[in-house]
């Protein structure tokens, strides 16, 4: 079956410190998608990519969709405090509308 | 624009009781989901909708059944709660496909059963 792999699960790092988080795919999708989910909310879309290659930036967020397409990472520059919660990929075929969430990407930002 | 709204937020209920989960979105999206996300878990879907009149079972479908008489509204029945049922649901809807395909959540529902 389809295989998607997020890592890392969590991550621990002080504020101010740039973060990345990947996902892989065991197929190709045409579409990833990373949202956020804070304590107590539902997931919010950060960063929508479309195409092979395609490196989108969302103020201190930048993400990148895979020449392979089996593969996106994120990153959070100069991360803050309100950037604590779980970062999801989200991949969508174009052919069957199937969507797989990863499982999450949990971020504790240290004072 | 209200986007996609659940309700209720919160809700406790005895294992054996029936409830229903609520959700609709004024979007005009044809896709609507429901998904259960656990505690540390990623979300796992249990039904979908491409249409009104048109459902289909998800990854996780037991123990739960859903209706799409409209394009706005999608409820989630729950008809005999059970312990394993616990957790927090989620609503979402999208267009079907094409650029702009994203998926949109509801802020959740709380589901507690004891």
């Amino acid at each position: 079956g389809q295989q998607l792999n997020q890592s890392p699960q969590s991550m621990f790092i002080q504020e101010g410190e740039d973060v990345s988080m990947n996902c892989t795919s065991s197929s190709i999708f045409n579409t990833w998608l990373w949202y956020k989910q804070e304590p107590g909310e539902g997931p919010v879309l950060l960063i929508a990519l479309y195409k092979a290659g395609e490196l989108t930036s969302n103020g201190r967020l930048t993400a990148q969709f895979g020449i392979t397409r089996k593969d996106s990472f994120l990153n959070i520059s100069a991360s803050i405090p309100s950037d604590v919660g779980i970062y999801f990929c989200v991949l969508r075929r174009f052919r069957d509308d199937k969507i797989i969430f990863g499982k999450g990407t949990r971020l504790h930002i240290l004072p | 624009n209200a986007g996609v709204t659940q309700t209720p937020k919160f809700r406790i209920l005895k294992i054996g009781q029936s409830m229903t989960l609520q959700c609709t979105q004024d979007m005009n999206h044809n896709y609507m989901y429901w998904y259960r996300q656990d505690p540390g878990m990623g979300l796992k879907l249990i039904y979908y909708s491409v249409g009104a009149g048109i459902t289909d079972k998800g990854e996780v479908p037991n123990g739960y059944n859903v209706s799409r008489s409209t394009t706005e509204d999608f409820p989630l029945r729950l008809e005999l709660a059970a312990p394993s049922q616990t957790s927090v649901y989620f609503c979402a809807s999208s267009y079907s496909e094409g650029l702009g395909n994203t998926i949109y959540f509801g802020e959740g529902s709380w589901l507690t059963v004891v």
